[in-house]
């Protein structure tokens, strides 16, 4: 089976840098990918990684280690509309399709 | 350009009806992915078409099917419905058959079906 794990909450303050990990467990996958979702809005993609090492996006970072099944989300400058729901989620082989399986969420809490 | 699109918003039935939620891609897009998002977890996948043939199936009763149309439009339907099938219902379009760097899913804001 594949699950992944994240954090449910993380409350950080305007300017600061967060980080939201990722842990996995999957039979194997293309890449590890970040969505952004607001208050049951459409999730947003942020972030992919292919490839183990750091992806760099404006204020926003994502890295994947393939060998210790683990990946996570940066964000810096933190503002209050980071105020979100992130999910990590995987590409995994499974044929030829675009199946994503994502993890619960996190919920980041943006304070002043 | 127009984002995904999905009809209706907000949608009411009771146990035992029928639902057919609606989804337009993006212009350009072949490939059309149904998830469930129930409140407070992570989107959970029903089905991908691409090119008009099932490509993926998730976890789901056969209550649940669904179809894509020649112009790449998708719709899903949900018979028999349960208190358990109230959730919000996305919709994802992508250029490719699944996610790359440069071909992400996007996400229409999903029709929120209650159960009552």
């Amino acid at each position: 089976g594949q699950s992944l794990e994240q954090p449910s909450e993380v409350t950080a303050v305007e300017g600061a840098i967060v980080q939201i990990n990722c842990t996995y467990q999957t039979s194997g996958f293309y890449g590890l990918s970040w969505y952004q979702q607001h208050d049951g809005g459409a999730p947003t993609f942020l972030s992919y990684n292919a490839l183990d090492g750091l992806e760099e996006t404006g204020r926003f970072s994502s890295f994947l280690s393939r060998s210790d099944s683990y990946g996570y989300l940066l964000l810096q400058e933190l503002q209050m509309k980071d105020s979100a729901s992130y999910f990590c989620a995987v590409s995994p082989y499974s044929g030829n399709t675009g199946k994503l399986i994502f993890g619960q969420g996190t919920t980041l809490q943006v304070k002043p | 350009d127009a984002g995904v699109t999905q009809s209706p918003t907000h949608l009411i039935k009771t146990r035992g009806q029928h639902v057919t939620l609606r989804c337009s891609p993006i212009s350009g897009h072949k490939s059309v992915s149904w998830y469930q998002q129930v409140l407070g977890q992570g989107p959970q996948f029903i089905f991908q078409y691409y090119e008009k043939e099932e490509r993926g199936r998730g976890n789901f009763p056969d209550r649940f099917s669904a179809r894509q149309f020649p112009n790449y439009s998708s719709e899903l339907n949900v018979n028999a419905l349960l208190l358990g099938d109230s959730a919000l219902y996305l919709c994802a379009s992508s250029l490719a058959g699944r996610e790359t760097t440069n071909q992400p899913q996007h996400f229409g804001d999903g029709t929120r079906l209650s159960i009552l």
